[in-house]
């Protein structure tokens, strides 16, 4: 069973639309929770942590669902930039981390 | 603004050969991180490090594999005798607590011919 599990996509959307990516994790101990986005052949970049109140930056907002052990990231009024790969990451405790594959958007103008 | 360092950018290694790669992590962090990934493929942890041994270290991170902080700045990640399958992109990551935001540094891509 894997640890961190997203949708793939891709997801292909028009500028200035909504979208929402899920994310799903196994082990119900995980202490903390990240979104991060990836560029091509680049580093993943640290997009927002994620609080079990639900946390808003900008355009963006994360929601963390302990009990049905779920992450979710909105985005909203997507712009031509937020094309990328994000990346769902859980903290399970003791400096270990684990990534999901990635649900990779497309925003087209 | 602090950031995580990592040279070479790109290390072309014969199989069976050492590869060491370098990382300057963010100076107040006091955790460090290996990940690779493999192209297409997702960030797989290796190895966390927090003063001066390794904390956490996940199944790929066998014999071969070792790191260190050889001084007050560096932190390296050292294959001992490189495979094909080792072939893939070596982010170093830092944090100030463990289960903290990490920050990444830029990656070296590891091609073993």
């Amino acid at each position: 069973r894997k640890e961190v599990e997203q949708d793939p996509g891709p997801f292909n959307v028009p500028e200035g639309a909504t979208v929402a990516f899920n994310c799903t994790y196994s082990n119900s101990a995980s202490q903390s929770f990240f979104w991060y986005r990836q560029d091509c052949r680049k580093e993943p970049k640290l997009l927002m942590s994620v609080y079990s109140s639900g946390n808003e930056d900008g355009r963006f907002t994360a929601q963390l669902n302990r009990a049905s052990q779920y992450i979710s990231l909105l985005i909203r009024d997507s712009k031509l930039s937020d094309s990328a790969t994000y990346l769902c990451v859980v903290n399970v405790g003791s400096a270990q981390f684990y990534f999901g594959t990635g649900t990779s958007l497309t925003v087209i103008p | 603004e602090p950031e995580v360092t990592q040279t070479p950018s790109h290390q072309v290694t014969q199989m069976g050969q050492e590869v060491i790669l370098r990382c300057v992590p963010i100076s107040n962090h006091l955790y460090f991180y290996w990940y690779r990934q493999i192209l297409g493929q997702k960030v797989e942890f290796l190895v966390s490090f927090y003063n001066n041994e390794i904390s956490e270290k996940s199944e790929i991170f066998d014999d071969q594999f070792s790191v260190e902080r050889p001084d007050g700045s560096n932190f390296t990640l050292k294959i001992r005798s490189t495979k094909l399958e080792d072939s893939a992109m070596y982010f170093c990551a830092s944090s100030v607590l463990e289960n903290n935001e990490q920050f990444f540094g830029p990656g070296t891509r590891l091609t073993v011919l």
